[in-house]
C-alpha cells in the first residue's frame, strides 16, 4: 500500500537555528499538506499546497515557516530561527483530490532545545 | 467559526463490550467528515469519509454515521487491538484544510 514518507523521524536542534523538514508524497496525489501536533493538543493545520504554490495557510504558518517542492518529489517545510514552542509533531499529509480523503505519514517530531 | 468536539475525552471498554463515541461539530457548509485512527508516535491512519446526513460507512468492527449536527462512531464488540485514539475532523466547502477535534483515547481490556 503505498505510503507518505517523512524523514527524518525525530529531529531535536538548538533554539534559533533553521530545520527542515521532508515528506515523499504518494505519487499520484496532487493536494500537500503540513500539520502539526503539540503533545497532548488537536492537530492543527498549517498550509496547503497545490499546483507549486500555497494555496492556504492558517494563522500560525507566518513568515517563520515556508513550504516547497524543490525537485518534483519531495515536499519540504522549513523552520527559520526556531522557538521552544516550535516542538510538537509535524505530519505532512496528501490527497489525490481537494475533496477526498488525506493520507497522512508518521510525521517528525520536533524537539527545540 | 468552524469548530469540532469529542466525546468522551477517554473511555474504557471490556473486550466485546460495544460503546459508541461522538463528534459533534458546526460548520459553514460541511464537505465532508472524517475518521481516523492515531496510534502513540504516530500519524493519523485514514478509516471513513461521510458527506451528507444519513450516510452510514463500515469496516470491519467500526461502524461510521453521520446527522447536520453530529457522526458516531460505534464500535461493535471491540478488541484490544482497537485501543487508540480516534479523530474526528471536518472539512467546509470553501477549503482543503481539515479541522480536527481533540480524539477520544480508547483503551480496550482483554
Amino acid at each position: 500500500e503505498p505510503e507518505v514518507t517523512q524523514t527524518p523521524s525525530h529531529q531535536v536542534t538548538q533554539m534559533g537555528q533553521e530545520v527542515i523538514l521532508r515528506c515523499v508524497p504518494i505519487s499520484n496525489h496532487l493536494y500537500f499538506y503540513w500539520y502539526r501536533q503539540i503533545l497532548g493538543q488537536k492537530v492543527e493545520f498549517l498550509v496547503s499546497f497545490y499546483n507549486n504554490e500555497i494555496s492556504e495557510k492558517s494563522e500560525i504558518f507566518d513568515d517563520q515557516f515556508s513550504v516547497e517542492r524543490p525537485d518534483g518529489s519531495n515536499f519540504t517545510l522549513k523552520i527559520r530561527s526556531t522557538k521552544l514552542e516550535d516542538s510538537a509533531m509535524y505530519f505532512c499529509a496528501t490527497n489525490r483530490e481537494s475533496s477526498t480523503e488525506a493520507f497522512f505519514g508518521q510525521g517528525t517530531r520536533l524537539t527545540v532545545v | 467559526e468552524d469548530q469540532v468536539t469529542q466525546s468522551p475525552e477517554a473511555l474504557r471498554l471490556q473486550e466485546g463490550e460495544s460503546s459508541s463515541l461522538n463528534c459533534s461539530y458546526t460548520v459553514s457548509g460541511l464537505r465532508g467528515l472524517f475518521w481516523y485512527r492515531q496510534d502513540p508516535g504516530k500519524g493519523p491512519e485514514f478509516l471513513f469519509t461521510l458527506y451528507s446526513a444519513g450516510e452510514e460507512k463500515e469496516k470491519e468492527r467500526l461502524k461510521a454515521t453521520l446527522t447536520k449536527k453530529e457522526s458516531f462512531l460505534h464500535i461493535t464488540a471491540p478488541k484490544p487491538e482497537d485501543s487508540a485514539t480516534y479523530l474526528c475532523a471536518v472539512q467546509a466547502r470553501n477549503t482543503d484544510k481539515l479541522i480536527f477535534g481533540t480524539g477520544t483515547r480508547l483503551q480496550v481490556f482483554p
